[in-house]
């Protein structure tokens, strides 16, 4: 089966800093992988998406790194801000029809 | 554009029991997938319904079934609800059954089991 994992489950970062949420996944036949935020109460909130063609994509104050040497994701959030303290999660896809989620990592962004 | 929305947002029911949850989909978006996310875990895939047909679906037990209408909206049924049933149920619209891109979810539907 899929195995999505995260190797932190919570990070706390100062107002400003950068982030760094890491995600690491089993299949290597996954071509599709998608990060998404989710706030208390909400569902998930898509961020910025990469497929398994390039290693690098930036999005507004986001950049996703897809290594697939190693099998492992990661998302950068430039100049965090508070209404970035979420759970994030990594999903990847192999070309079927359903995501496959880690387990998220918890981001607290200290003012 | 509308967003996807389900309904109820919140309920509890009892051991046993059968629940129905509602997803209307994003404008424009004919495909649906339903997952449940149990409390401090990622979501897991129940099932894709795409053109009124289940398109796929996950390792969840016969008891979890699904409805799509014509309009593409679709319903999750539960029968015989187990205390583990308890979770956020999630209902995400896509464009074209297969590789679901351009996911959009809704604010799921919140199910207690008691």
């Amino acid at each position: 089966g899929e195995s999505v994992g995260l190797h932190l489950p919570t990070l706390s970062v100062q107002e400003g800093d950068n982030s760094i949420i890491n995600c690491a996944y089993s299949n290597s036949a996954s071509d599709y992988f998608i990060w998404y935020k989710q706030e208390s109460g909400k569902g998930p909130q898509f961020i910025i998406d990469i497929r398994s063609n390039m290693d690098k994509r930036q999005g507004q104050r986001v950049t996703v790194l897809l290594n697939k040497t190693v099998k492992h994701l990661s998302l950068q959030i430039a100049a965090t801000q508070p209404g970035d303290s979420a759970v994030y999660f990594c999903a990847e896809n192999n070309a079927g029809n359903q995501f496959y989620f880690g387990t998220g990592t918890s981001l607290t962004v200290i003012p | 554009e509308t967003g996807v929305t389900q309904s109820p947002t919140h309920l509890i029911k009892t051991r046993g029991q059968q629940v129905t949850l509602r997803c209307s989909s994003q404008s424009g978006h004919n495909t649906v997938s339903w997952y449940q996310q149990a409390l401090g875990q990622g979501p897991q895939f129940i099932f894709q319904y795409y053109r009124e047909e289940e398109n796929g679906r996950g390792n969840f037990p016969p008891r979890f079934s699904g409805l799509q209408f014509p309009n593409y909206s679709s319903e999750l049924n539960v029968n015989a609800l187990e205390l583990d049933d308890s979770a956020l149920y999630l209902c995400a619209s896509s464009l074209g059954g297969g590789q679901p891109y351009g996911y959009t979810f809704g604010s799921g539907t919140r199910l207690t089991v008691v």
